[in-house]
């Protein structure tokens, strides 16, 4: 069945470094692709999406780009901030196999310290 | 005003006891869903509905049942809780009219189960 597999954490960066947190996912119809973001004591909101290949999300400075040829969907962000602290979902909504449902990733704590 | 909203936002019972958890939500979206969320598990799928008279079972429905009162409002219940039904429980909506199932989250109800 359709999965999604992330790098584990967690991930502790300064303030101003380079983030990337890998993500690949296991499909068999035309995934659509997300990144949800969890801040402390709250519930999960997307970040940014992607619905076919080669489309690039985007938001606050993050970016990923949806690669069929990889199956990975990488969050990455060039200057992480200390606001940036949270749990990173990747997950996968797949209208062919998976009835609409969605299937999310282990989460990827990030902590960011000044 | 929050978009959905959970009570009660925490909750300490002892195993044995009937627990019921609600949702409501002020979006006009016709699907909802329960997950609950464990360290290193990510959100794991226990019920959702499509509208008021469709309910469906997700992977982790044993010990749990739900009622959709309304298309506004869906509960979920623990007939008689474990102590490892102690998890953080998120209610989430979409809309079947935008096509990815983007999901919208609650803020959670954190259940310790003694």
């Amino acid at each position: 069945g359709d999965s999604v597999t992330q790098m584990e954490g967690p991930v502790t960066l300064s303030e101003e470094a380079f983030l990337t947190i890998n993500c690949t996912y296991t499909a068999t119809g035309y995934p659509s692709l997300f990144w949800y973001v969890q801040y402390p004591g709250e519930g999960l909101q997307l970040l940014l999406k992607a619905t076919k290949a080669d489309d690039k999300g985007s938001n606050k400075g993050f970016e990923a780009t949806y690669r069929k040829e990889t199956t990975s969907f990488h969050l990455e962000k060039g200057s992480v901030q200390v606001s940036d602290s949270a749990v990173y979902f990747c997950a996968l909504s797949d209208r062919l196999t998976s009835y609409d449902k969605v299937i999310f990733g282990p989460g990827t704590s990030l902590s960011v310290i000044p | 005003d929050a978009d959905v909203t959970q009570t009660p936002r925490n909750r300490i019972t002892k195993t044995g006891k009937r627990i019921m958890l609600e949702c409501s939500q002020t979006k006009g979206h016709d699907r909802m869903y329960w997950y609950r969320q464990d360290p290193g598990l990510g959100l794991r799928l226990i019920y959702y509905s499509f509208d008021v008279k469709d309910i469906n079972k997700g992977e982790i429905s044993d010990g749990y049942s739900v009622s959709r009162q309304a298309q506004a409002k869906f509960s979920l219940s623990l007939e008689s809780a474990i102590p490892n039904q102690t998890a953080l429980y998120f209610c989430a909506t979409s809309d079947r009219l935008i096509l990815d199932n983007e999901q919208f989250f609650g803020p959670g109800t954190r259940l310790t189960v003694l």
